[in-house]
């Protein structure tokens, strides 16, 4: 069964660096999502993408983060200076279409900011 | 605001039936789903529900929705030691965002 594979899967950062989390969709799915999850609290979405840009966005998505979809198999969130609470499972998704087909999620990417 | 809740643990005999709850609180939401995530891994879907059906069954897995009570559950027959896992159930809002519960820890004891 086809899945979305992250890379690398645990990322460990200097606080203020930048890091780029790559994330291979499932290949005909149209729509890619970030979610993120804080050790101990709840599985939180950051932001979807489609059609080349933005769609969605959550209020934790700020200037220090951005996605890119740089050609057409990966799909990256990349994460500016970042700080102690960056720290967190980033999770990446993909689906079909938007309002009624599943998200299929990766195994996710361990990222610890020291 | 909205949310979507779920009890934290539950401990469960090998054999026996699972049966994880949910409540959530937007009525606007699509889908409902059931997703599993064992140590280091990521979210694997189980199942979900579209919201204008009220049971939806697969193999050993169950799902009920009260959509007046906003009330969702996974029933788990003859649970093995291989479902141990934490289960997160999950809303769909806007296009296909979703809202996740905290999930639960399901431990099955032989």
């Amino acid at each position: 069964e086809p899945e979305v594979t992250q890379t690398p899967s645990h990322q460990v950062t200097q606080m203020g660096q930048e890091v780029i989390l790559r994330c291979v969709p499932i290949s005909n799915h149209l729509y890619f999502y970030w979610y993120r999850q804080i050790l101990g609290q709840k599985v939180e979405f950051l932001v979807s993408f489609y059609n080349n840009e933005i769609s969605e966005k959550s209020e934790i998505f700020d200037d220090q983060f951005s996605v890119e979809r740089p050609d057409g198999s990966n799909f990256t969130l990349k994460i500016r200076s970042t700080k102690l609470e960056d720290s967190a499972m980033y999770f990446c998704a993909s689906s079909y279409r938007d309002r009624d087909s599943p998200l299929h999620f990766g195994n996710g990417t361990r990222l610890t900011v020291t | 605001g909205e949310d979507v809740e779920q009890s934290l643990f539950l401990s469960v005999r090998e054999g026996d039936s699972s049966v994880i709850n949910c409540t959530y609180t937007d009525s606007s939401s699509t889908y409902l789903y059931w997703y599993k995530q064992e140590p280091g891994a990521g979210l694997q879907l189980l199942t979900y529900i579209f919201s204008n059906m009220d049971m939806k069954q697969d193999q050993r897995l169950t799902v009920l929705l009260n959509k007046k009570d906003k009330h969702l559950s996974l029933r788990i027959a003859d649970t093995q030691t291989g479902d141990s896992a934490i289960y997160f159930c999950a809303e769909s809002y806007n296009n296909n965002d979703m809202r996740f519960g905290a999930g639960t820890r399901l431990t099955v004891k032989p």
